[in-house]
C-alpha cells in the first residue's frame, strides 16, 4: 500500500518561515493537499492540488510538490499556525501522512 | 451554511455495534462524494470509507473491510457508518468529510466528529 512520510515535529521562530516535508514514491505524478487541526478541533484543508488555496486561507500557506516530495511552506508563521498538519493523496483510495506537529517557539 | 454534523457515538463493548450518521446541510448533498475518517486518541487520521455520490460505488480501509457497511440516503442529505464486531482499536473520533470538486480524494468540508469508545 501507498505510504506518506511526515517528520513528527516542526519548530520555527514567530515570523519565520516554516517548512513541512510529505515524501511518497513519485508523489509528484500525483496531487497532495494539506490539512490543519489544532488540538480539539476538525481538520481543516488548508492546501489542495499540490499549491492552490481554498477561499479564507491566508497567503501565507503555500505549497508545491516535484520528486517524491510535496512541501507546505508557512510564511512569516504567527503563533495561530501552531498545528498538527496532514499531508493527503490518492492511491486507489485516500492516503494521509502521519502528521507534522508544528510549534511556534 | 455548509455543515456535516455527526452523532451516534458512544460507549460500547468489543464486539457490539454502533451506527454512525451525519447530516449534511448547505449544499447539494447528492452531488458530493463522502468519507468517513477516524482519529485514535492521540494519534493521526486514518481514512476509513468512501462513497460514491449515488452510492453505487463503495470501498473501505482493511482495517474495517467487512465490519463496516458506509450508506447514504440522499433523499435525507445523510451519510451513516454501521460499524459491527467492534473492537478496541476502533476507539476514535470518527469524522465524517466531503469530498470537494477539486479531485485526488481531497476533502473541503468536515464535521465535529462523534466519539466511538470500545471496552468492556
Amino acid at each position: 500500500s501507498y505510504e506518506l512520510t511526515q517528520p513528527p515535529s516542526v519548530s520555527v521562530s514567530p515570523g519565520q518561515t516554516a517548512s513541512i516535508t510529505c515524501s511518497g514514491d513519485k508523489l509528484g505524478d500525483k496531487y497532495a493537499c494539506w490539512y490543519q487541526q489544532k488540538p480539539g478541533q476538525s481538520p481543516v484543508l488548508v492546501i489542495y492540488q499540490d499549491s492552490k488555496r481554498p477561499s479564507g486561507i491566508p497567503e501565507r500557506f503555500s505549497g508545491s510538490n516535484s520528486g517524491n516530495t510535496a512541501t507546505l511552506t508557512i510564511s512569516g508563521t504567527q503563533a495561530m499556525d501552531e498545528a498538527d498538519y496532514y499531508c493527503q493523496a490518492w492511491d486507489n483510495n485516500v492516503v494521509f501522512g502521519g502528521g507534522t506537529k508544528l510549534t511556534v517557539l | 451554511e455548509v455543515q456535516l454534523v455527526e452523532s451516534g457515538g458512544g460507549l460500547v463493548q468489543p464486539g457490539g455495534s454502533l451506527r454512525l450518521s451525519c447530516a449534511a446541510s448547505g449544499f447539494t448533498f447528492s452531488n458530493y462524494e463522502m468519507n468517513w475518517v477516524r482519529q485514535a486518541p492521540g494519534k493521526g487520521l486514518e481514512w476509513v470509507s468512501y462513497i460514491s455520490s449515488s452510492g453505487s460505488s463503495i470501498d473501505y480501509a482493511d482495517s474495517v473491510k467487512g465490519r463496516f457497511t458506509i450508506s447514504r440516503d440522499n433523499a435525507k442529505n445523510s451519510l451513516y457508518l454501521q460499524m459491527n464486531s467492534l473492537r478496541a482499536e476502533d476507539t476514535a473520533v470518527h469524522y465524517c468529510a466531503r469530498m470537494g470538486l477539486y479531485g485526488s480524494g481531497t476533502m473541503d468540508v468536515w464535521g465535529q466528529g462523534t466519539t466511538v469508545t470500545v471496552s468492556s
